[in-house]
């Protein structure tokens, strides 16, 4: 099973910040938080991972609570090109398999 | 980058037929590559992990005689779906790993298989 939830879906105007929640209350003390995203009929696509520390790179921004039991995964300029299901996932580090939860569908307004 | 592609990206075949889906990394080596399917409106399943060299290990409930998986080389690994029905129809998707500390996954853009 997944282990973290999701809202199933949200919705941003286009270019203002897409914030999206993920609850992880069970991760352990050495799993990573990662985010992908899947745009319509493609594979999905990394976008940024992190164990405690907040995380930026020229997609998102990842910023993960003290107590590490969820985070929010921020879009800061959203385009209607990043309509997509974003899935928040917890896994170890090391080629661990990866479990997919059900994801939340972000639909971007023009 | 770290491409992964996949052969072929649609299929359509008659039940009973077998079908074979290829899934390259064209730019590393992959210690670790993973086979997703998908449904409708689903998220991603996990169906089995595949590492060079060994045998795959496969998730609970999927079938290792239905969907055979051969990891030959660093940069192939294939799925066979063996005597295809129409409830086989779906999205598959494969994942490479580089095997480093950082865990990201490298995923093709899909094989849609479609059972008549």
């Amino acid at each position: 099973d997944a282990k973290t939830t999701q809202p199933p879906s949200m919705d941003c105007a286009e270019g203002r910040a897409a914030n999206l929640p993920c609850n992880h209350s069970t991760i352990s003390g050495n799993e990573y938080v990662y985010w992908y995203r899947q745009i319509h009929s493609q594979g999905p696509q990394y976008i940024i991972h992190g164990l405690k520390n907040n995380e930026t790179n020229e997609m998102a921004s990842l910023i993960i609570t003290e107590d590490r039991k969820s985070s929010t995964l921020i879009l800061p300029h959203a385009t209607l090109r990043d309509t997509a299901v974003y899935y928040c996932i917890v896994t170890y580090s090391s080629a661990s398999k990866i479990i997919f939860g059900s994801g939340t569908r972000l639909s971007i307004r023009p | 980058g770290a491409v992964v592609s996949q052969h072929p990206s649609r299929v359509i075949c008659k039940s009973g037929t077998s079908v074979k889906i290829e899934c390259r990394s064209l730019d590393f080596q992959a210690t670790t590559m993973f086979w997703y399917r998908q449904f409708p409106k689903k998220s991603l399943m996990l169906m089995a992990t595949s590492n060079e060299g060994s045998k795959a290990t496969y998730e609970q409930g999927v079938e290792k005689d239905k969907f055979l998986i051969n990891h030959a080389s660093l940069t192939l690994s294939t799925l066979t779906v063996t005597s295809a029905h129409p409830e086989d129809s779906s999205f598959y998707i494969c994942s490479a790993s580089k095997g480093t500390l950082n865990n990201e996954q490298f995923f093709g853009p899909g094989t849609r298989l479609t059972v008549l």
